[in-house]
């Protein structure tokens, strides 16, 4: 079993849903929660992180922990076509500087 | 304002070759990482450098690799004996220090081993 599991998609969705992707971890020494956006061909640029059980806000975006359930999820709000990429979850081991990944859900909002 | 930049973009070399891969950090980043992305995967991580020094290397897959970064800023990685298998994307991430919540990547580097 994976430490970090991640449904690959694709996810299909038409402009202006909500959309929501998610990741399970089993590992209770993480300790950072990031979500990562992938554009075909190019490197993960980092959207959000949090720390602790909860929800976080940034415009569009909502990153949410529960920490007791070990699942994390990314809530997009009035997707648009420029949504359409590859999220990756990412994970902080406890004190180390590594991060675990999951394998990424492919993400397609068509007009 | 200047990002991460990994050159070169793509590399394609032949089974047994030595290739080297580089990465130039944010300004003022003094940690640095290198992870690799195989097809439909998520990235892997390799190894961490706070400053000159590798602070965790545990995720290197054996002995024919390796990574310097001499003065604290730009960072090479070394293939040796280049496999098959090794073909993936190499990504290359920055940090400030112990701020491994917000690491900045680069667009990496394609190396295909023929």
């Amino acid at each position: 079993q994976k430490e970090v599991e991640q449904d690959p998609g694709p996810l299909s969705v038409p402009e202006g849903a909500i959309v929501s992707l998610n990741c399970t971890y089993s590992n209770s020494a993480f300790q950072y929660f990031m979500w990562y956006r992938q554009y075909s061909r190019k490197g993960p640029e980092l959207l959000m992180y949090t720390y602790s059980s909860g929800n976080k806000e940034d415009g569009r975006f909502t990153a949410q922990v529960d920490k007791s359930s070990k699942y994390i999820s990314l809530f997009i709000r009035d997707s648009q076509p420029s949504d359409s990429a590859t999220y990756l979850c990412a994970m902080s081991v406890g004190n180390t500087d590594k991060l675990i990944f999951g394998t990424g859900t492919r993400l397609q909002v068509f007009p | 304002g200047a990002g991460v930049s990994q050159t070169p973009s793509n590399k394609v070399t032949e089974k047994g070759k030595y290739v080297e891969l580089r990465c130039d950090p944010i300004s003022g980043h003094t940690a640095l990482y290198w992870y690799r992305q195989s097809l439909g995967q998520g990235p892997e991580f390799l190894i961490y450098f706070q400053g000159t020094g590798a602070a965790d290397d545990s995720g290197l897959p054996n002995d024919r690799f390796f990574a310097v970064r001499p003065e604290g800023s730009v960072s090479t990685l070394k293939i040796q004996r280049t496999e098959r298998g090794d073909s993936a994307v190499y990504l290359c991430a920055s940090s400030l220090a112990g701020r491994r919540e917000t690491q900045y990547f680069g667009p990496g580097t394609r190396l295909l081993v023929l």
